[in-house]
């Protein structure tokens, strides 16, 4: 079955700095992994997603991520984070049969500090 | 619309009230997702549409809860005799099968329903 995995609740980072979100997830074919970005009150807003092909994927407002089969990781990365950026970010991974729904991590809340 | 719609955005009930809340999806969107949102957690499928057909529904809790799509566009999901445990954000998606750079159709999400059960 699959599963996501981000092992960090909570990071907060200052306006400016890299930053990167990790993701591992368990399936057991080639995954189609995906990150959202959630901020107070509004819907979930992908970022990027990976289905194959080039590892490094660009996404949006500057993110990119990069899928590493072998660690069973697709961890999202920003080099300069702005203030703007501060919300809940989901990785997910897709499920390839049936209703194609989405599994999604518990997510992880990125505050930014001045 | 623009996007994905639901309403209420905030609905209370005391136990054992039934609830009902609806989603607009983009105009001409074939599919449909439920998603359950458990403070401090990430999304849970709870059921799947393709036009009025339920495909999927796998993801209910119970049999509390219900989701129809009559004509194929406006969802409902409806929850009986509302559990404190109910209590989550419920969101919905919708996505079209030529909407897609890839194998997978994106899904758009709504801003969720915030359902508290006192």
């Amino acid at each position: 079955a699959q599963s996501v995995t981000q092992p960090d609740i909570h990071i907060t980072v200052s306006e400016g700095a890299s930053l990167e979100l990790r993701c591992n997830y368990s399936y057991g074919a080639t995954p189609y992994l995906f990150w959202y970005v959630q901020s107070p009150g509004q819907g979930l807003q992908l970022l990027l997603k990976y289905f194959s092909g080039d590892t490094l994927v660009q996404g949006i407002k500057g993110f990119e991520a990069e899928f590493k089969r072998s660690q069973s990781s697709f961890n999202l990365r920003k080099p300069s984070v702005h203030w703007s950026d501060a919300a809940e970010y989901f990785c997910a991974v897709g499920a390839s049969t049936g209703a194609n729904n989405l599994f999604f991590g518990t997510g992880t809340r990125l505050t930014v500090i001045p | 619309g623009a996007g994905v719609s639901q309403s209420p955005r905030y609905k209370v009930a005391k136990r054992g009230q039934d609830v009902a809340l609806r989603c607009d999806p983009i105009s001409g969107h074939v599919s449909l997702f439920w998603y359950q949102q458990a403070l401090g957690q990430g999304p849970e499928f709870l059921t799947y549409f393709q036009n009025e057909a339920q495909l999927d529904k796998s993801g209910l809790p119970s049999d509390r809860f219900f989701a129809e799509r009559p004509e194929g566009s406006v969802s409902t999901l409806k929850i009986q005799r509302t559990q404190q445990e109910d209590s989550a954000v419920y969101l919905c998606a919708s996505s079209h099968p030529e909407i897609t750079s890839g194998p997978y159709n994106e899904q758009f999400f709504g801003p969720g329903t915030r359902l508290t059960v006192l």
